[in-house]
């Protein structure tokens, strides 16, 4: 699986948009990147993925850039909630070996304030 | 039920007792994962089941860790003789249809505490 670079941490205004960006310059043709985030306390959550066109669910928007070398997790309206640590995964989605674990880095900690 | 459900919540043992947590997939979840999560830390990958294919159990840090499932149901995780390095948080996460996309729902988890 591809190694990604995420900032270690980053805050946000309530209301405002939080722009998590992950860089994964060795992304190969078919892999996907996921997003998942973990609440204090809690288990991981999935958020969303993608390959290369960009996505959008009701919980976040994701940008992939053109080369795939980077990509960008927005969540347009933070609310004190959205507060967690918010991991980008690259890998391949399933099939043969590459279906199983998920190899979570030490991820971006998002603190959004009042 | 609606979630991926773990008990216990939260366990404490002493050093040297076996300790069994339980993991309720999501109905219908073919694929069943159970991860640690020390302190401060990330994930580490224990064990993932897929149907009745052989679990991948390439995570098991020792032979004190063992893990059964019975069909697509209920999961448990045993840790014998347990040590205070395996106090942590035991994640399960169960995937649709061969890990359909990797998208892991995962539990609240069990907390355990070796004293």
């Amino acid at each position: 699986d591809a190694k990604t670079t995420q900032p270690p941490s980053m805050d946000c205004a309530e209301g405002r948009a939080a722009n998590l960006p992950c860089n994964h310059s060795t992304i190969s043709g078919n892999e996907y990147v996921y997003w998942y985030r973990q609440i204090h306390s809690q288990g991981p959550q999935y958020i969303i993925h993608g390959l290369k066109n960009n996505e959008t669910n009701e919980m976040a928007s994701l940008i992939i850039t053109e080369d795939r070398k980077s990509s960008t997790l927005i969540l347009p309206h933070a609310t004190l909630r959205d507060t967690a640590v918010y991991y980008c995964i690259v890998r391949l989605p399933a099939g043969g070996t590459s279906y199983g674990k998920l190899t979570f880095g030490q991820g971006t900690i998002l603190t959004v304030h009042p | 039920g609606a979630g991926v459900s773990q008990s216990p919540s939260n366990k404490v043992t002493e050093k040297g007792k076996d300790v069994e947590l339980r993991c309720d997939p999501i109905s219908g979840h073919t694929a069943l994962y159970w991860y640690r999560q020390r302190l401060g830390q990330g994930l580490e990958f224990l064990i993932y089941f897929q149907g009745n294919s052989a679990p991948d159990k390439s995570g098991l840090p020792s032979d004190r860790f063992s893990a059964e499932r019975t069909g697509e149901s209920v999961s448990t995780l045993t840790i014998q003789r347990t040590q205070q390095e395996d106090s942590a948080v035991y994640l399960c996460a169960s995937s649709p249809v061969q890990g359909f996309k990797n998208i892991q729902y995962f539990g609240a988890g069990t907390r355990l505490s070796v004293l």
